[in-house]
């Protein structure tokens, strides 16, 4: 199975920053990845599939980039609704797999 | 609009079973994969299971196999996902969710989940 691993589990940051988020794959996997963005109380969103393909409807502010094993993903200036949990999962294989999350909360 | 609402979740004792239904609407149900993930109180995302549109492949995460048991009916357009033999640690939301080819398999359509809880 393929594990994967995000850093950090949280951050704290202001609206306008520039956050980053990393996912790390125990094999690689080309771009198999996607990225998914969670609020409370709601249910995961798609953002980002293929490493770097934006959903539709997914803002511009949201990029994804990397492969093999290790995936960012980028929010270019935080806005005040995407304080979320975010997560990524592997497309590679079964069992899917997703990462323990990445918590944004505001500073 | 695609629309997936899950139903049969409650409170159960351990060892006890229960049938988790997701309605499906908005799409060619017969068309898409399906799966189920859970999510347990304040914890990330578990895959659980997987159904190909004609049921053809069925995959199970490891931590359920021999537990439960994926289903489809393409005529109601319904999913299922029957859980036998439960445990504490299988308290947790379930949904379904729709699965796409995005290189991969990607979810891109998720109900608003039924909670499982497992207690005495």
């Amino acid at each position: 199975d393929i594990q994967l691993t995000q850093s950090p589990s949280f951050l704290s940051a202001s609206v306008g920053d520039r956050v980053t988020i990393t996912c790390r794959a125990s094999q690689g996997m080309s771009s198999y990845l996607a990225w998914y963005q969670q609020k409370p109380g709601k249910v995961p969103k798609l953002l980002i599939y293929a490493a770097s393909t934006l959903q539709s409807g997914v803002p511009s502010r949201f990029s994804g980039s990397g492969s093999g094993t290790e995936f960012t993903l980028t929010i270019s200036s935080l806005q005040p609704e995407d304080f979320a949990t975010y997560y990524c999962q592997q497309l590679n294989s079964y069992p899917l797999t997703f990462g323990g999350g990445t918590k944004v909360e505001i500073k | 609009e695609v629309q997936l609402v899950e139903s049969g979740g409650g409170l159960v004792k351990p060892g006890g079973s229960l049938r988790l239904s997701c309605a499906a609407s908005g799409f060619t149900f017969s068309s898409y994969s399906m799966t189920w993930v859970r999510q347990a109180p304040g914890k990330g995302l578990e895959w659980v299971s997987f159904i190909s549109g004609s049921s053809s492949y069925i995959y199970y995460a490891d931590s359920l196999r021999g537990r439960v048991t994926i289903s489809r009916d393409n005529v109601k357009n319904s999913l299922y996902l029957q859980m036998n033999s439960l445990r504490a640690e299988d308290t947790a939301i379930y949904y379904c969710a729709r699965v796409i080819h995005c290189g991969g398999d990607c979810l891109d359509y998720w109900g608003q989940g039924t909670l499982v809880t497992v207690s005495s």
